[in-house]
């Protein structure tokens, strides 16, 4: 177990929906991190989030969105949703800003239909 | 770089025998390198890590090199057991005098099997 808390683990929804996934960090980590698995794409960093602060952008779809509260946990949220937005999402955490170390969740599985 | 799932590289072992796993990677900016284990269904597992002021570095069964002159990497685990059996991914992360803010750029992965 890392540490890192994600939900929900699964989620089935159609195309054109919106869908938000959250991330609880390991307790001390300020830094939050989302990465997206695909088949085809494999590991891709989409953003990092750093004490409530974009800190970094990877190749996030401008149909995404996500934040970091006050409380460290994380939210990524994916509108307009097509069916090759299905795939893994993972939120990782790591102690610092500059990675090192980071922490993977367990992840959760979004099926677009 | 980009990961193409569908062709991953695959390395199959019996058990107890030593598994070296081989990643290249591009950016000779990078400064610190990791190895996950991903098992099906779960996310990546932290390994064992290297900065580019080290070749080597050792963990509990595992072994990292790092030949910054080829930009190679490899990941050797010793007595390999079933549980080993994974895909294993290399990344790479620049520093703080880099951009990326702990960005990790993966490798394609490299599915691991043992045999008992």
């Amino acid at each position: 177990d890392s540490g890192v808390t994600q939900t929900p683990k699964h989620l089935i929804t159609a195309t054109g929906q919106r869908v938000t996934l959250r991330c609880s960090p390991r307790s001390g980590d300020l830094s939050v991190y989302w990465y997206q698995q695909s088949l085809d794409q494999g590991l891709q960093f989409l953003i990092q989030y750093y004490n409530g602060e974009e800190r970094a952008k990877g190749n996030i779809l401008e149909r995404f969105s996500a934040q970091q509260f006050p409380d460290l946990h994380s939210e990524l949220n994916l509108s307009s949703l097509e069916l090759g937005d299905s795939a893994l999402y993972f939120c990782a955490s790591s102690e610092g800003v500059f990675g090192n170390t980071i922490y993977f969740g367990e992840g959760s599985w979004l099926t677009v239909v | 770089g980009e990961s193409v799932g569908l062709h991953l590289p695959t390395l199959s072992v019996q058990e107890g025998d030593n598994s070296i796993i081989n990643c290249a990677y591009s950016n000779s900016a990078s400064d610190y390198f990791i190895w996950y284990k991903q098992e099906s269904g779960k996310g990546p597992q932290f390994i064992i890590d290297i900065r580019s002021n080290m070749d080597k570095r050792q963990g509990q069964r595992v072994t990292v090199l790092l030949n910054k002159t080829v930009k190679h990497l490899s990941l050797q685990i010793a007595a390999t057991q079933p549980g080993d059996s994974a895909v294993y991914f290399c990344a790479e992360n620049r520093d703080a005098g880099g951009t990326s803010y702990g960005k990790l750029t993966f490798g394609q992965g490299t599915i691991l099997t043992v045999h008992p």
